[in-house]
């Protein structure tokens, strides 16, 4: 594998079921976001990452968890989701632009996730 | 107003044309400005990274950007069906360099 991947790639829950989104990037990078991207909006930064410790939480709701256990992998812990919750989840990692790298950020192809 | 402005098209082009895709932004506090390009199914790719005003060049792609009017721009020339895609501008200050701020993206078809 290489660069950065994401599974699943597809995913339709319920609002009472519990389930997570995996990422895991093969680009050697302390850093890792996770995105929203829903129909007709921005990209919307959710969580930063920096070598493991939670560095940004851009006011998301509880009922989106992160859990990022080393460098490489990241998790999106997802419980009693509404509809609008309904969007493309992508992660994406970069170097930590304070260690001195570059801050150019490589997306995996994101989770299309759907909730009922 | 949303701190970026990006018409989300969709934009239909022949074969071969010059294609302009634009953003405009608020926050004067933006220094650095980023291109990238997101085929169906597929996450974004960065395509262009420029720093404060000015031209960047790379290959049939050039980014401009204007700070003094809050406009950034991505020209294509000699567009291609492969450059198909959806087109997002991104953008951040000297500070915050994790906390990309996204225009809507711009849905780009070339056509044979």
């Amino acid at each position: 594998e290489t660069g950065v991947t994401q599974t699943p790639r597809h995913l339709v829950m319920g609002m009472t079921n519990k389930k997570s989104l995996k990422c895991e990037q093969h680009l050697g990078h302390n850093a890792m976001y996770w995105y929203k991207q829903s129909a007709k909006k921005p990209l919307e930064l959710m969580f930063v990452y920096n070598f493991k410790e939670q560095t940004e939480n851009n006011s998301v709701p509880s009922r989106f968890s992160p859990e990022c256990p080393n460098s490489s992998h990241l998790f999106l812990h997802l419980h009693t989701l509404q509809p609008e919750d309904s969007a493309l989840y992508l992660c994406a990692s970069s170097q930590d632009p304070g260690q001195g790298g570059t801050d150019t950020q490589y997306f995996g192809p994101g989770t299309r996730l759907t909730v009922l | 107003q949303k701190e970026v402005e990006q018409d989300p098209g969709p934009l239909s082009v022949p074969e071969g044309a010059i294609v302009s895709l634009n953003c405009t932004y608020s926050n004067s506090a933006f220094q650095y400005f980023m291109w990238y390009r997101q085929y169906s199914r597929k996450g974004p790719e960065l395509l262009m990274y420029t720093y404060s005003s000015g031209n960047k060049e790379d290959g049939r792609f050039t980014a401009q950007v204007d700070k003094s009017s809050k406009y950034i721009s991505l020209f294509i020339r000699d567009s291609q069906p492969s450059d198909s895609a959806t087109y997002l501008c991104a953008m951040r200050g000297i500070q915050g360099a994790q906390k990309l701020v996204f225009g809507q993206g711009t849905r780009l078809t070339i056509n044979p």
